[in-house]
């Protein structure tokens, strides 16, 4: 089964400065999908980025970008100028191609902006 | 396009009673499914429907626990017999199978329901 793994059960960043969440998985297969999302005190989560294995390109949206190591299982996210708004427990998740449909996530970061 | 919407937005109730959720995906989005978040946690898979077919279930998903989505539109959750290990919130996502360009199949999440079971 893949295991998605989050290290850093919290994080911190300065206002306008720019942070890395790190995410490691497990997986047997050569073609995945993953995906960072974001859960604010609100509780709705929000997807932020998205990357398919298959794609030797890293994905952008805005200040939001990753760094795709798919040698190292690695998944990285960068938020870059970060904001008060950015402050919220982020989730990195995988889901396998074909049948097996379901999200397997981590177990999230939660960031602290600090004005 | 107003989004996942879940309801109740909580619920209490007492051990060995059932709830009843409610789960209304994204208008065309033919696949839904329902994970299970305790505090602190990621979110856990429960099941999965595409149209009104439920095509995959988790071992979580215990004998108590039923879920339907009989036209292929919205869904409900049902425990029966609630233990206070049921105390959750309860996700419904949503996704459309085929979007052109997009192989991802992102799924779309609701702000969900936070059940405690006394």
């Amino acid at each position: 089964a893949q295991t998605v793994t989050q290290s850093q059960p919290e994080m911190s960043v300065q206002e306008a400065e720019t942070v890395t969440l790190s995410c490691t998985y497990d997986t047997s297969e050569s073609d995945y999908y993953l995906f960072w999302y974001k859960q604010p005190p609100s509780r709705q989560m929000i997807l932020v980025i998205r990357q398919e294995a298959y794609k030797q390109q890293n994905a952008t949206e805005n200040r939001f970008s990753v760094n795709f190591q798919k040698a190292a299982k690695s998944f990285s996210l960068k938020i870059s100028d970060s904001q008060l708004g950015d402050a919220a427990m982020y989730f990195c998740a995988y889901r396998s191609p074909g049948g097996a449909r379901q999200l397997t996530f981590g177990s999230g970061t939660q960031l602290t902006v600090l004005p | 396009d107003t989004g996942v919407s879940q309801n109740p937005r909580h619920k209490i109730t007492k051990r060995g009673q059932n709830v009843t959720f409610r789960c209304d995906p994204i208008s065309e989005h033919n696949r839904l499914y329902w994970y299970r978040q305790t505090l602190g946690q990621g979110p856990e898979f429960l099941t999965y429907f595409q149209n009104e077919a439920q095509l995959e279930k988790s071992r979580l998903l215990s004998d108590r626990f039923s879920a339907e989505r009989p036209k292929g539109s919205f869904s409900t959750l049902e425990i029966q017999r609630t233990e206070q290990g049921d105390s959750a919130m309860y996700l419904c996502a949503s996704s459309l199978a085929s979007v052109a360009g997009d192989r991802t199949d992102t799924q779309y999440f609701g702000p969900g329901t936070r059940l405690t079971v006394l």
